[in-house]
This record gives structure tokens, C-alpha cells and sequence, in this order.
């Protein structure tokens, strides 16, 4: 059974770096062709994709983002943790990990609400 | 960047009543040397993750009942509910997974007339 979970903070104040950890079971990094992404969700808008890691380290970014976003794994604790510097209110949203089949995500964790406010 | 448009933005069906929504990208999803559209459809229901209908634009997830049906290609792709259950009100976005960077619809939210 393949289960992911994100965790975090849920209030950050503007300018700080936010780091969201997927912990997941039910698959491994190690293995070939796998992968973990993030995507988010301002309240009452729609889907962002942000990042992808995949099981050779081969990382994507979503250009918009790519300067304040860094993904990385960490294969023996089945964790992905993703950091975004310097935000914004406007960063304000549910964060999601998801395992992508190939770029589709077809396994989502149930997300975590991040506000940033001062 | 991809961009994929949805319409309409919202639509309000009875219960047991077709429903049709429409996605459209600024380029072609379709692989010519697989012959695959690289387009798919999720469901939104509040509170909850997106959940995975439609995969190579017309290949249904495994439990999707049959009254979710995927259709298109090339730039213009269609999700169709032919008897639409109070289940099924949701937030329907399509997702491009072509090329990164993945994107994704501004959604449909289906309704109950």
C-alpha cells in the first residue's frame, strides 16, 4: 500500500525559508524509474506544480520558482523534503506530495496548509 | 511553459444528466512516436487531494467507474460524465505531463442543477 505524508510548519513569516518533509511508505527511491513530486494550492485556486526528484537525483523545477526551490531525498528514511525560500503571503496555500507514474502523479498524500503572515 | 486552458469555468447538471468539460493546451500533447496525448484528468473533492481519472487522455484510472470517459487529441480533449452522481461533484482539472514544467487547468467545478 502506498501512502505519502507531508509535514511542516503551517505559519511562516514572510522573507523565512520553508521546509516541507514527504514521508512515504509503500515504495523506494532506490529503485529505478521512481520519483516524488510537489505541487500546491492557494486556498480556492488552482493546482501548481512546483518540483520532481526521481531515484537517480534527476531533479525538475518549476521555472517560476526554480530560484527560491530546492528538492532533495533522503533514500533511507523514505523522505523528500522540499524548501522554498524567501516567501510571501503569497505563498499561502496546501502543499501536496504526490508519486508521479513516469510525470503523472497518480498517488497524492492528503496535503498540509502553510500560511505565511507576519 | 504549456498552458492549458479549461471550459467553462463552472457548470451546473442534474442529477443523471451528462456533463461535458473541455481542456485545451498552447501545444500538442501528442507524442507522435507513441501515438500517446500526454493529457489527464483529476477530480477535486473539498478538503481532499486530487484523485487520477483519465490518463493518455482517455484511459481510465483502475476503479474509475465507466461513466467517466476521456476523449481528444492533439490540443483539444474532452471529459465527459454521461450520468452525472451526486459523487461526482467536484473540481475537475486536466494536467499536461508531456514536458516539464508539468501543468495544470484552471479546473471545472461541476454542480448539481
Amino acid at each position: 500500500q502506498i501512502t505519502l505524508k507531508e509535514s511542516g510548519p503551517t505559519l511562516v513569516k514572510p522573507t523565512q525559508t520553508l521546509t516541507l518533509t514527504c514521508t512515504f511508505s509503500g515504495f523506494s527511491l532506490s529503485n529505478g524509474g521512481v520519483g516524488v513530486g510537489w505541487v500546491r494550492q492557494p486556498p480556492g485556486k488552482a493546482l501548481e506544480w512546483l518540483a520532481l526528484i526521481y531515484w537517480d537525483d534527476d531533479k525538475r523545477y518549476s521555472p517560476s520558482l526554480k530560484s527560491r526551490l530546492t528538492i532533495t531525498k533522503d533514500t533511507s528514511k523514505n523522505q523528500v523534503v522540499l524548501t522554498l525560500t524567501n516567501v510571501d503571503p503569497v505563498d499561502t496555500g496546501t502543499y501536496y506530495c504526490g508519486r508521479p507514474r513516469g510525470r503523472l502523479i497518480d498517488y497524492w498524500g492528503q496535503g498540509t496548509l502553510v500560511s505565511v503572515s507576519s | 511553459d504549456i498552458v492549458m486552458n479549461q471550459s467553462p469555468d463552472s457548470l451546473a447538471v442534474s442529477l443523471g444528466e451528462r456533463a461535458t468539460m473541455n481542456c485545451r493546451s498552447s501545444q500538442s500533447l501528442l507524442n507522435s512516436i507513441n501515438n500517446k496525448n500526454y493529457l489527464a484528468w483529476y477530480q477535486q473533492k473539498p478538503g481532499q487531494p486530487p484523485e487520477l481519472l483519465i490518463y493518455w487522455a482517455s484511459t481510465r484510472e483502475s476503479g474509475v467507474p465507466e461513466r467517466f470517459t476521456g476523449s481528444g487529441s492533439g490540443t483539444d480533449f474532452t471529459l465527459t460524465i454521461s450520468s452525472l452522481q451526486a459523487e461526482d461533484v467536484a473540481i475537475y482539472y486536466c494536467q499536461q505531463y508531456y514536458t516539464t514544467p508539468l501543468t495544470f487547468g484552471g479546473g471545472t467545478k461541476v454542480e448539481v442543477k
